[in-house]
């Protein structure tokens, strides 16, 4: 079986300093781990993803995300907050074994205090 | 590229409509499609993978005869809400995942910018 888990449901930071979204996975197989974002009424837009390459995956809008097997975490980060990053953030994590489904996160809602 | 098209946006209409709501994948063949419902503040609850050819498959507690999924071309998924009631008012989301080579977990979902139903 597999999860998701993000440990926070909404994180407040001022802009202009970092941002820290944490998600931790449990997979009983190698996990593909993606990381979305999505506006107010809104899809989902692809921020990054790991697929088993290189474990520090640099996505869009300037976020990172690093894949720390020994810690089932895979946490994201950026240097320096905008405005337009206010916004609802999902960990996603999909296996060969989950029969074509992902599994969502419960989302973490980022909010940008000027 | 990855764009998925979802339209309508936005629809309002009366308790007993019926509604269809596409999912088009403009820039790549998708044998895949799946749909989404979102409640407020919650995150994303999958209702069905369209595949392309044959019949949907439904998670369970969704009810196939009031939510028709139709996947008739690689690059169009169709979901028709029948019969629509109030308690059917959500944020419809449609995902589709572009055929390619290798594992498909390591191929991500690219999603529309879903549909704002409200039933009146």
């Amino acid at each position: 079986a597999q999860s998701v888990t993000q440990l926070d449901s909404h994180v407040s930071v001022s802009e202009g300093t970092p941002v820290l979204l944490r998600c931790n996975y449990s997979s009983s197989y190698s996990p593909s781990l993606f990381w979305y974002v999505q506006h107010p009424n809104k899809g989902l837009q692809l921020l990054l993803k790991y697929t088993s390459a290189a474990t520090l995956v640099k996505g869009i809008n300037g976020f990172e995300a690093e894949f720390k097997k020994s810690e089932t975490s895979f946490h994201l980060t950026k240097p320096s907050a905008h405005m337009s990053d206010a916004a609802e953030y999902f960990c996603v994590v999909s296996t060969y074994s989950s029969a074509s489904k992902i599994i969502f996160g419960s989302g973490t809602r980022l909010s940008i205090r000027p | 590229g990855a764009v998925v098209s979802q339209h309508p946006s936005r629809v309002i209409c009366k308790s007993g409509t019926s509604v269809k709501i596409e999912c088009r994948s403009l820039d790549f063949q998708a044998t895949t499609m799946f749909w989404y419902r979102q409640f407020p503040k919650q995150s994303l609850m999958l209702m069905a993978t369209s595949n392309e050819g044959s019949k949907a498959t439904y998670e369970q507690g969704v009810e196939k005869d009031k939510f028709l999924i139709n996947h008739a071309s690689l690059t169009l998924s169709t979901l028709t809400v029948t019969s629509a009631h109030p308690e059917d008012s959500s944020f419809y989301i449609c995902s589709a995942r572009a055929d390619g080579l290798g594992d498909w977990s390591d191929q991500p979902q690219h999603f529309g910018d879903g549909t704002r139903l409200s039933i009146l």
